[in-house]
């Protein structure tokens, strides 16, 4: 187990709906980035966040944005739900001096109907 | 575009055997390296990572970094069928913005 906590696990929304994940990092850690990562696909970066800031971004439209709060939990949220944007959510830690250094949670799966 | 290549498999391995498993990668500036381990449903666990070019050794896994080739393996050995899983190679082009290959599925066989 790594320390990172995500919710819900599963998730089924229908298209043009919006929707907020949650991730709580490893003890320690203040930095978190978002994956989504399709089935059978590798992770794809969404975005990073340290220290309340977004630290970075891949190449995911607006409706994708996120929040990280001082106690270095974070949300993901997704607006107008596409059928495409069903897959597995990750959300990983890591500490500043080794930012590349990520310990995944879980994840949530989101289906889209 | 950055790009992070895996043969897909799958590899099959007798158990006891060494596995082996490649990548490669596009960005030359790249700086650090990772593998995770994914079981089927489950989230990537990190096995390795590799910041210098050569051998890095933990247990019965070793990873190998050539930066003039830009090219990254594992290696696993002594293979067991509980290493049967989806091996990804992350890449960290110097930003920060991690970049994964599609995985390479690994099945040992008993």
């Amino acid at each position: 187990e790594t320390g990172v906590t995500q919710s819900p696990t599963h998730l089924i929304k229908t298209r043009g709906q919006q929707v907020t994940l949650r991730c709580s990092s490893q003890s320690g850690h203040n930095t978190v980035s978002w994956y989504q990562q399709a089935l059978g696909q590798g992770p794809q970066f969404i975005f990073q966040y340290y220290r309340e800031e977004e630290n970075g971004r891949g190449n995911f439209p607006p409706r994708f944005s996120g929040l990280q709060f001082p106690n270095y939990s974070s949300e993901l949220n997704v607006n107008a739900l596409e059928l495409d944007d069903s897959a597995l959510y990750l959300c990983a830690s890591s500490g500043r001096e080794y930012a590349d250094t990520q310990y995944f949670g879980p994840g949530t799966r989101l289906t889209v109907l | 575009q950055k790009e992070v290549e895996q043969n897909s498999g799958p590899l099959s391995v007798p158990e006891g055997a060494i596995a082996s498993l490649n990548c490669t990668y596009s960005d030359r500036v790249s700086q650090s390296f990772f593998w995770y381990r994914q079981y089927s449903g489950k989230s990537p666990e990190l096995i390795m990572s590799i910041y210098s070019n050569g051998d890095k050794e933990d247990g019965r896994f070793t990873a190998q970094l050539n930066k003039a080739s830009q090219y990254v393996s594992l290696l696993i050995r002594d293979s067991q069928p509980s290493d049967s899983a989806t091996y990804l190679c992350a890449v960290n082009p110097r930003d920060d913005k991690i970049i994964f290959g599609k995985g390479t599925r690994l099945h040992i066989l008993p």
